[in-house]
């Protein structure tokens, strides 16, 4: 079983849509979350961390769940510049490394 | 202000020879990290560095593999006798150990080819 698992998608939704991207992860003593953006061939940008009470930034809303080890991320009036594929991030118990889902494929129609 | 930077973006190689990958972290951030990706997969971790040193190497797939830092600042990731598997996009993070939260932050990669 994957540490962080993601449905990969792909996402193809219309401008102006809200799409909701879920993720699990199986240690339990996970400590922080966070979910990066990574753009074709580039490097993955950290656009959140997730923090116990759940936070919004702009059209962008996290969530989380430790009892069910579930984090979730809602993009609402999605934009063409959104399409990307979005990262479940989870830094584990003492460990320093974060540990990466595989991936959720978003594309942004017009 | 200046992000985390890496060099050369591209190397290109032959099997079996050598190669040296280099980080710049944002400076200030006394932890760095080496991550690889594979061509349509997530990221693996290879090491952690917590000023010079390096408390976990647990990522490092085998012995041809090592890397050293200096001067809490620049970062080298060596590859001996490079095999076409080690094809990757090697990535370097950098964060600030005392942040809460450790968000690291990504260079923009140099990625290796080997013919």
């Amino acid at each position: 079983r994957k540490e962080v698992e993601q449905d990969p998608g792909p996402f193809n939704v219309p401008e102006g849509a809200t799409v909701a991207f879920n993720c699990t992860y199986s240690n339990s003593a996970s400590q922080s979350f966070f979910w990066y953006r990574q753009d074709c061939r580039k490097e993955p940008k950290l656009l959140m961390s997730v923090y116990s009470s759940g936070n919004e930034d702009g059209r962008f809303t996290a969530q989380l769940n430790r009892a069910s080890q579930y984090i979730s991320l809602l993009i609402r009036d999605s934009k063409l510049s959104d399409s990307a594929t979005y990262l479940c991030v989870v830094n584990e118990g003492s460990a320093r490394q974060l540990t990466f889902g595989s991936g959720t494929q978003l594309t942004v129609l017009p | 202000g200046a992000g985390v930077s890496q060099s050369p973006s591209n190397k290109v190689t032959e099997k079996g020879k050598d190669v040296e990958l280099r980080c710049d972290p944002i400076s200030g951030h006394t932890a760095l990290y080496w991550y690889r990706q594979r061509l349509g997969q997530g990221l693996e971790f290879l090491i952690y560095f917590q000023g010079n040193s390096a408390p976990d190497k647990s990522g490092l797939p085998s012995d041809r593999f090592s890397a050293e830092r200096t001067g809490e600042s620049v970062s080298t990731l060596t590859i001996q006798r490079t095999q076409q598997e080690d094809s990757a996009v090697y990535l370097c993070a950098s964060s600030h150990l005392a942040a809460q939260y450790n968000e690291q932050f990504f260079g923009p990669g140099t990625r290796l080819t080997v013919l």
